[in-house]
């Protein structure tokens, strides 16, 4: 069973870099049927999805936050990560990581990790 | 543009019908696949593609999509459908947008 789990710090502080990496287990990120992405949810709010990679490096950027965004991979570790700088309080949400499964006409994300959430504060 | 769009709620009688909706531009092109969240929890998805369930979800969920706007039915509801639901897709620039959530409630 593919399990995602997110890892990284639960409290930054404005004007730094978010940091969180996504450890994938029960799975190989390198394989050619996949993405892998990250998504978040501030406090009683909605789903923004911020990023996706491929295990290859080629990446898709939510163009409201590409400035700010780098999303990286590390197939020796099965992992790949976040870094989202200049924070603010409006950076505060739920992260999560998930799997996107590409079908034909579609790309869904079949997996989910449990979330983590990061709060922005001094 | 990429963006897709939701109804904020929907309520339905239990062992009742309920469509849910999602409008974008991008689903001319694509499918969207819905998700379910339920309080503190992670998303689940519950459709994707065509009209496609993954394993352990309900066959009384099923979806259904034309021109620009996608629909999710949920046939004979029952309270554990009450949930947050979103639709997302992705567009030809590679953008995975989810739509603004619809609140579920099961009367």
């Amino acid at each position: 069973q593919l399990q995602l789990q997110e890892s990284g710090p639960g409290l930054v502080k404005p004007s730094e870099t978010l940091s969180l990496t996504c450890t994938v287990s029960g799975g190989s990120i390198s394989s050619s049927s996949y993405y892998w992405g990250w998504i978040r949810q501030p406090p009683g709010k909605g789903l923004e999805w911020i990023g996706s990679i491929y295990y290859s490096g080629s990446t898709y950027y939510n163009p409201s936050l590409k400035s700010r965004v780098t999303i990286s991979v590390d197939t020796s570790k099965n992992q790949f990560s976040l870094k989202l700088s200049s924070v603010t309080a409006a950076d505060t949400a739920v992260y999560y990581c998930a799997r996107l499964e590409v079908v034909p006409a579609a790309m869904p994300f079949d997996y989910w990790g449990q979330g983590t959430l990061v709060t922005v504060s001094s | 543009s990429s963006e897709l769009t939701q109804d904020p709620a929907v309520s339905v009688a239990l062992g009742q019908t309920v469509r849910i909706t999602c409008q974008g531009d991008s689903l001319r092109s694509y499918y969207a696949s819905w998700y379910q969240q339920k309080p503190g929890q992670a998303p689940v998805l519950v459709i994707y593609g065509k009209n496609n369930r993954p394993s352990g979800i309900p066959d009384r969920f099923s979806g259904s999509s034309s021109g620009n706007t996608a629909s999710l039915t949920i046939t004979g509801a029952q309270a554990e459908d009450e949930a947050d639901y979103y639709c997302n897709s992705r567009d030809s620039s590679g953008n995975h947008p989810f739509g603004g959530g619809t609140k579920l409630t099961v009367l």
